[in-house]
């Protein structure tokens, strides 16, 4: 199975400071198809996960263009350009290319 | 509205059985992958299961092979996932997600407990 690490495990950050997640995988998340699956999703407190960016650095409809990704291979990192209130949860990255899916520990971010 | 709702959750004697459900409803449900995560109480997500969208391929965690088994009745719209010899570490919230590589749509969950 991949494994999916992430690092940090927790994150306090100032409203409107910049905040980056990052997330290693044990083998290559880029498929011969051209396209790298990986992921990342943020559950808020309370509520299902939901889903923020796909396919490494596509924004999912609705999410704000703070959120971005970047990466390939086995390296990837979610960055908040300018964290506010709503962005506390823990987020997730998770690879869809093996059918068996995998997350990441998940990383805790609270406001300061 | 796209939406999954999950039912048949509950309390559970370790070594019992139960059988979840996922209503699927403003999407096409036959054309996707679907899946279920659990998630035990403080902790991350964990991805169970899926089934592709003609029922013929099937994948699960280890943990869970050969006590969990996902179906899916495309003619009703909904995902289910039989839990026998229940154990106190299947203890979770299930929810069930559309699977397209990534998970696009997430129930709202349902609680299952295994104690005594």
């Amino acid at each position: 199975d991949i494994v999916m690490t992430q690092s940090p495990l927790s994150l306090s950050v100032t409203p409107g400071q910049p905040a980056s997640i990052s997330c290693k995988s044990s083998e290559s998340l880029l498929h011969s198809d051209g396209r790298t699956y990986l992921y990342w999703y943020l559950q808020k407190p309370g509520q299902s996960p939901q889903l923020l960016i796909y396919e490494v650095s596509s924004r999912f409809s609705g999410v704000p263009d703070r959120f971005s990704g970047s990466g390939s291979g086995t390296d990837f990192t979610l960055k908040i350009s300018r964290v506010e209130a709503e962005d506390v949860g823990v987020y997730y990255c998770m690879q869809g290319i093996n059918l068996l899916r995998t997350f990441g520990q998940g990383t805790k971010v609270e406001i300061k | 509205e796209v939406q999954l709702v999950e039912s048949g959750g509950g309390l559970v004697h370790p070594g019992g059985s139960l059988r979840l459900s996922c209503a699927a409803s403003g999407f096409t449900f036959s054309t996707y992958w679907m899946t279920w995560v659990r998630q035990a109480p403080g902790k991350g997500l964990e991805w169970v299961a899926n089934i592709k969208e003609d029922g013929s391929e099937k994948y699960y965690v280890d943990s869970v092979k050969g006590r969990f088994t996902i179906s899916r009745d495309n003619a009703k719209n909904s995902l289910s996932l039989q839990m026998n010899s229940l154990r106190v570490e299947d203890t979770a919230v299930y929810y069930c997600a559309r699977d397209m590589g990534g998970f696009d749509i997430w129930g709202q969950g349902t609680m299952v407990t295994v104690s005594s």
